[in-house]
């Protein structure tokens, strides 16, 4: 099983809509996750941390389900420049690799 | 002020040439990170520096790549003999301590290498 996976997508939706992804982890020890955004072209940029059950900014919010093992990203309101690709990223429990899916490509209708 | 700066952003080279990738990273940072995202595909972890500790090489896939970095400056990666294979775009992330992984990365804009 892969470190992190993550549903590739695309996932279309008009603006204005609600959409969630999902990250699945196979660590069970891992404490502290990461969304980043990732645009066409560009690096990856944080979006939120998780530390324990969720965290909230704005019309973002991301919840941690430990025991089984994922973590969502619920985008409210979506606009357009929301499109991009989110990319979910797991700290080492040991170690220094951090673990990053291979990202859900998100494309906002206007 | 300034960010994770990488050169050059756009490398095109025939296979069998090395080439060599450069990362300055935010100053103060501590931590430095190599990574390889191939298209359409996810981050791999290359090599962590911290300060003058011994790099962790783990994540480099053959003896072609090698990475150096003096104390918490400049970062080169080296690819020698690439290989088509060795197509990909080479991020390097810079961190402000190792002591918690809670730290963000911050990424630089990337190399684009195309070994022809």
């Amino acid at each position: 099983r892969k470190e992190v996976e993550q549903d590739p997508g695309p996932f279309n939706v008009p603006e204005g809509a609600t959409v969630a992804f999902n990250c699945t982890y196979s660590n069970s020890a891992s404490q502290s996750f990461f969304w980043y955004r990732q645009d066409c072209r560009k690096e990856p940029k944080l979006l939120m941390s998780v530390y324990s059950s969720g965290n909230e900014d704005g019309r973002f919010t991301a919840q941690l389900n430990r025991a089984s093992q994922y973590i969502s990203l619920l985008i409210r309101d979506s606009k357009l420049s929301d499109s991009a690709t989110y990319l979910c990223v797991v700290p080492p429990d040991t170690g220094n690799q951090f673990y990053f899916g291979t990202g859900t490509s998100l494309t906002v209708i206007p | 002020g300034a960010g994770v700066s990488q050169s050059p952003s756009n490398k095109v080279t025939e296979k069998g040439k090395d080439v060599e990738l450069r990362c300055d990273p935010i100053s103060g940072h501590t931590a430095l990170y190599w990574y390889r995202q191939r298209l359409g595909q996810g981050l791999e972890f290359l090599i962590y520096f911290q300060g003058n500790s011994a790099p962790d090489k783990s994540g480099l896939p053959s003896d072609r790549f090698s990475a150096e970095r003096t104390g918490e400056s400049v970062s080169t990666l080296t690819i020698q003999r690439t290989q088509q294979e060795d197509s990909a775009v080479y991020l390097c992330a810079s961190k402000t301590r190792d002591m918690t992984v809670t730290d963000t990365q911050y990424f630089g804009p990337g190399t684009r290498l195309t070994v022809l």
